[in-house]
């Protein structure tokens, strides 16, 4: 079955870090594109980082210096490090991918949900 | 970067009515990277087109896509009581990927 389980969310306390991991099974994350996209309480979708089938990555302006994406090709999972957190940066985090590039984000995990706050 | 806007923010409908949603871009999109997702109430997005018109896999025929350039639309046929959710338009371009704000498709 293809299917992604990403864990690692909580409660952080601002200016603190956090890492994130999107467990995938029936597929190679490898031969994808492996996203990571967010959603505020109450608000709509937003793109944050993406790793390509050849490990290049990409960042959205409000993360970029502050996240990082990976993968370990071992273990089959993504992962998203996250430093210097901010309360704006609450959200739930989701895992996609994208099976051929530019044509839609068909797979999901079921999110993760971080929390910044003192 | 390119913006999506989407309207309307909300619209009250009832089952068996037509849905018409609109996804307008600040500029030229590729038809080919512009997509449209369903997310119910505590659930993950579900991806419903790509390529502006091709509809994903398992995806019922009641919904559609079309448009080219800067105006897309996303039509449901006929609502069925599962459809009540937020729709979101989606698009690839300057190697990101940019969504829409929403449209929420309630029960009148």
């Amino acid at each position: 079955e293809v299917q992604l389980v990403e864990t690692g969310g909580g409660l952080i306390q601002p200016g603190g870090s956090l890492r994130l991991s999107c467990a995938a099974s029936g597929f190679l994350v490898t031969s994808n594109y492996m996203s990571w996209v967010r959603q505020a309480p109450g608000k709509g979708l937003a793109f944050i980082s993406v790793i390509y089938n050849d490990g290049n990555t990409q960042y959205a302006d409000s993360v970029k210096g502050r996240f990082t994406i990976s993968r370990d090709n071992s273990k089959n999972t993504v992962f998203l490090q996250m430093k210097s957190l901010r309360a704006e940066d609450t959200a739930i985090y989701y895992c996609a991918r994208e099976n051929i590039p530019g044509l839609g984000m068909d797979v999901w995990g079921q999110g993760t949900t971080v929390t910044v706050s003192s | 970067e390119i913006v999506l806007t989407q309207s309307p923010g909300t619209l009250s409908l009832s089952p068996g009515e037509r849905a018409t949603l609109s996804c307008r871009a600040s500029q030229s999109v590729r038809s080919s990277y512009l997509a449209w997702y369903q997310q119910k109430s505590g659930q993950a997005p579900r991806l419903l087109i790509y390529g502006a018109a091709s509809r994903a896999t398992g995806i019922p025929d009641r919904f559609s896509g079309s448009g080219s350039g800067t105006d897309f639309t996303l039509t449901i046929s006929r609502l069925e009581p599962e459809d009540f959710a937020v729709y979101y338009c989606q698009q690839y371009g300057n190697s990101r990927w940019t969504f829409g704000q929403g449209t929420k498709v309630e029960i009148k």
